[in-house]
């Protein structure tokens, strides 16, 4: 079974610049979640996709993040413009829904953005 | 709003065991989870424990769940240095809402 796919692994901007990362995410799998880590942090949340509506989002900085799962398969999480705090790894994971066997978050590589 | 809250750092010598705790605040959480976080690599599952269980147990790794004080602790038995990396505990509840804690990075010593 093919795992989570995601990409670019790396990237590096300047600030203000736009990005766009991209998920494939386990096939069959409804959830899809996009999660922000910061070096030494925990992820934290930035969107949750249940095939393609939004279920939460309230930590996504809309001003400059966006994300769409248009045919509620993959996925793509753009920012613009880039700050330098959005440094961080973009991890994008999928479940086939916490009451289907374990409940597992099956994670991506992530995605490391660099902004200078 | 939910929170989920981990020691940093635990370093232990290789065959002695190790123990990572984890504190959450949201009660109805009905799952808890631990990842493992390689270097350059995505959080692989350890393990998870429903919340109507106490313990759990799988080969090296055991799982206590203390309710009441919304505490989960993940063990180790004999420590290896391939067991070093960052560990996440994850609680998750509402519309499957996954929690994680900022990571205690393990350092085996050999």
């Amino acid at each position: 079974e093919a795992g989570v796919a995601q990409s670019p692994r790396y990237k590096i901007i300047e600030k203000r610049q736009s990005v766009a990362f991209w998920c494939n995410p386990i096939s069959g799998h409804a959830t899809l979640y996009w999660y922000q880590q910061i070096l030494g942090q925990g992820p934290k949340l930035l969107i949750q996709f249940q095939n393609n509506g939004v279920v939460d989002d309230s930590q996504l900085p809309k001003d400059r993040f966006s994300a769409e799962r248009l045919k509620g398969v993959d996925s793509t999480l753009k920012i613009q413009p880039a700050k330098l705090e959005d440094s961080a790894v973009y991890l994008c994971a999928s479940s086939s829904g916490p009451f289907a066997n374990t409940g597992e978050l099956f994670f991506g590589e992530g995605s490391r953005l660099t902004v200078l | 709003g939910e929170d989920v809250e981990q020691s940093l750092f635990l370093s232990v010598r290789e065959g002695d065991s190790s123990v990572i705790n984890c504190t959450y605040t949201d009660s109805s959480s009905t799952y808890l989870y631990w990842y493992k976080q390689e270097p350059g690599a995505g959080l692989q599952l350890l393990t998870y424990i429903f919340s109507n269980m106490d313990m759990k147990q799988d080969q090296r790794l055991t799982v206590l769940l203390n309710k009441k004080d919304k505490h989960l602790s993940l063990r180790i038995a004999d420590t290896q240095t391939g067991d070093s990396a960052i560990y996440f505990c994850a609680a998750v509840s509402g519309t499957y809402k996954y929690i994680f804690g900022t990571g205690t990075r393990l350092k085996v010593l050999a």
